[in-house]
């Protein structure tokens, strides 16, 4: 059964700093993975969706890359600011849950302080 | 463009009490999903729709229904709530073409608590 698992579950850094937040899988039959951004009380907004035949995705100050044969991706946050405090979550579309069924690890919280 | 809406916001129920979350989307998406999420984890696929008329049971359908009355809509009902349903409910939704994946689009999400 796949499971997701985000490392660490809390992370408090000051501005500027640049961060690395983890996620690891235990079965790399996946058709993809994707990085989520949670603020309080909100929904899910999609940051980065790698295809399991791609390594890496840019989007402005942030970098996710996928090691599909080791089940790790890394989600890289360059000069981190107050704003980029929420929930992280990354998730994995698993060959056995059929396309677009999603399992997700339980998240990183960041705190970015002035 | 109010991509993809829930009602209600909060919902505080009895045990044994009935309700339907309902969920809408205007962007013409394909597939759309029920998910839950506890405290320290992760969402957990409840239900889920891969187009029209079709529906099927994702990770944690115990307790639920569905129904996707149209392509734009998507509800959830629960029969007969019970305190280990209290959580946090999302709708979310992707275009989801057939062998394609890709990001899905959440809703704001739904507070229920069972006493």
């Amino acid at each position: 059964k796949q499971e997701v698992t985000q490392i660490p579950a809390a992370l408090s850094v000051p501005e500027g700093e640049n961060l690395v937040l983890n996620c690891s899988f235990t079965d790399s039959a996946i058709y993809n993975l994707q990085w989520f951004r949670q603020d309080p009380g909100k929904g899910l907004t999609s940051l980065l969706l790698i295809q399991s035949s791609q390594r890496e995705q840019t989007s402005g100050r942030l970098n996710a890359s996928l090691d599909k044969s080791s089940g790790r991706s890394t989600l890289y946050i360059a000069a981190s600011q107050p704003g980029d405090s929420a929930t992280y979550l990354c998730a994995v579309s698993p060959f056995s849950g059929g396309y677009n069924k999603l399992i997700f690890g339980a998240g990183t919280r960041l705190a970015v302080h002035p | 463009n109010a991509g993809v809406t829930q009602t209600p916001k909060f919902q505080v129920l009895k045990t044994g009490q009935s309700m339907t979350l309902q969920c809408a989307q205007d962007m013409n998406h394909n597939s759309m999903y029920w998910y839950r999420q506890d405290p320290g984890m992760g969402l957990r696929l409840i239900y889920y729709s891969a187009s029209e008329g079709t529906t099927d049971k994702g990770e944690v359908p115990n307790g639920y229904n569905v129904s996707r009355l149209n392509k734009r809509e998507f509800s959830l009902r629960l029969e007969s709530a019970a305190p280990s349903q209290t959580s946090v409910y999302f709708c979310a939704s992707s275009e989801a073409l057939a062998g394609i994946t890709d990001t899905q689009y959440f809703g704001p999400g739904t507070r229920l608590t069972v006493l």
